[in-house]
C-alpha cells in the first residue's frame, strides 16, 4: 500500500544549529502536509504544499516540494528550544479522507 | 472558533467497562476523524466520517465504535478494551475529506483522550 518514509527518526542538535527532515512517497501526493507535535501535546498542521517544485518559508523554517511531488523536506536553520518536538509530514494520495502520515523525526535541541 | 475539543482529557477504564469519547468543532467543518497515536509513534487513522456518514473504517475492531450525530460533533464509543488499546485518542477535522482545494484537507486536530485501559 501507499507509504511516506521519513528520515531520521530522531535529531539532536546544539541550540544554533539546522535541522532537516526528509519525506518519500512511493507513489505521486496530491499535496504534503506537515505537523508539529510538542511533547505531551498534539499534532498542530504547520503548512500544505501543493505544486510541484513548491517553496514555501515560515520565518526559519523552510519547506519544500519535489518536482515529481513525491519527496518533501522542512529545513530549519538556526534551531531554538522552541523547535523542540516530533515533526510529521503527511501525504495525500488518491483516497478522500486519507493522509499517509510519516513516522515522525523527534527533534531535540539543546542549549 | 477554530478549535477542535476533546473530552475527557484523559479516561481509565477496565476491561469490562463501556465508556465514550467526544469530540465537538464548530469551525463547519465537513469531515471528522478518528485517530490512535501511541507513543513515539505517528497518528494512526481509524475512522473518517465525510458529511455525518461513515467513509473510512481501517478495519477497527468492533470494541471501537464511532457515531456522528450531527456535523459538529463525533462520538467514539468504547467497550470491552484491551491493555493494549491504551493509547491517546485523538480527534480531527477538516473543511472536507478530500483534496479538492487547497487547505481543504488540513487536519486540525483536538488536544486528545489519552485512554488507560486496565
Amino acid at each position: 500500500g501507499q507509504q511516506v518514509m521519513q528520515i531520521p527518526q530522531y535529531q539532536h542538535v546544539q541550540e544554533g544549529e539546522d535541522f532537516t527532515t526528509y519525506c518519500n512517497s512511493s507513489t505521486t501526493l496530491s499535496n504534503i502536509q506537515w505537523y508539529k507535535q510538542r511533547p505531551g501535546g498534539h499534532p498542530v498542521f504547520l503548512i500544505q504544499l501543493v505544486k510541484s517544485g513548491e517553496v514555501k518559508k515560515q520565518k526559519r523554517l523552510t519547506f519544500q516540494f519535489g518536482e515529481a511531488k513525491k519527496n518533501s523536506s522542512l529545513h530549519i536553520t538556526a534551531t531554538q528550544t522552541t523547535d523542540v518536538g516530533t515533526y510529521f509530514c503527511a501525504g495525500g494520495g488518491s483516497t478522500l479522507g486519507r493522509l499517509y502520515f510519516g513516522r515522525g523525526t523527534q527533534l531535540t535541541v539543546w542549549p | 472558533d477554530t478549535e477542535v475539543t476533546q473530552t475527557p482529557k484523559h479516561l481509565v477504564m477496565g476491561m469490562t467497562n463501556k465508556k465514550s469519547l467526544k469530540c465537538e468543532q464548530h469551525m463547519g467543518h465537513r469531515a471528522m476523524y478518528w485517530y490512535k497515536q501511541k507513543a513515539k509513534k505517528p497518528p494512526e487513522l481509524m475512522f473518517v466520517y465525510s458529511y455525518e456518514k461513515l467513509s473510512i473504517n481501517e478495519s477497527v475492531p468492533s470494541r471501537f465504535s464511532p457515531e456522528c450525530p450531527n456535523s459538529s460533533l463525533l462520538n467514539l464509543h468504547l467497550h470491552a478494551l484491551q491493555p493494549e488499546d491504551s493509547a491517546l485518542y485523538l480527534c480531527a477535522s477538516s473543511q472536507a475529506p478530500g483534496f479538492s482545494r487547497p487547505g481543504a484537507n488540513v487536519l486540525t486536530f483536538g488536544a486528545g483522550s489519552r485512554l488507560t485501559v486496565l
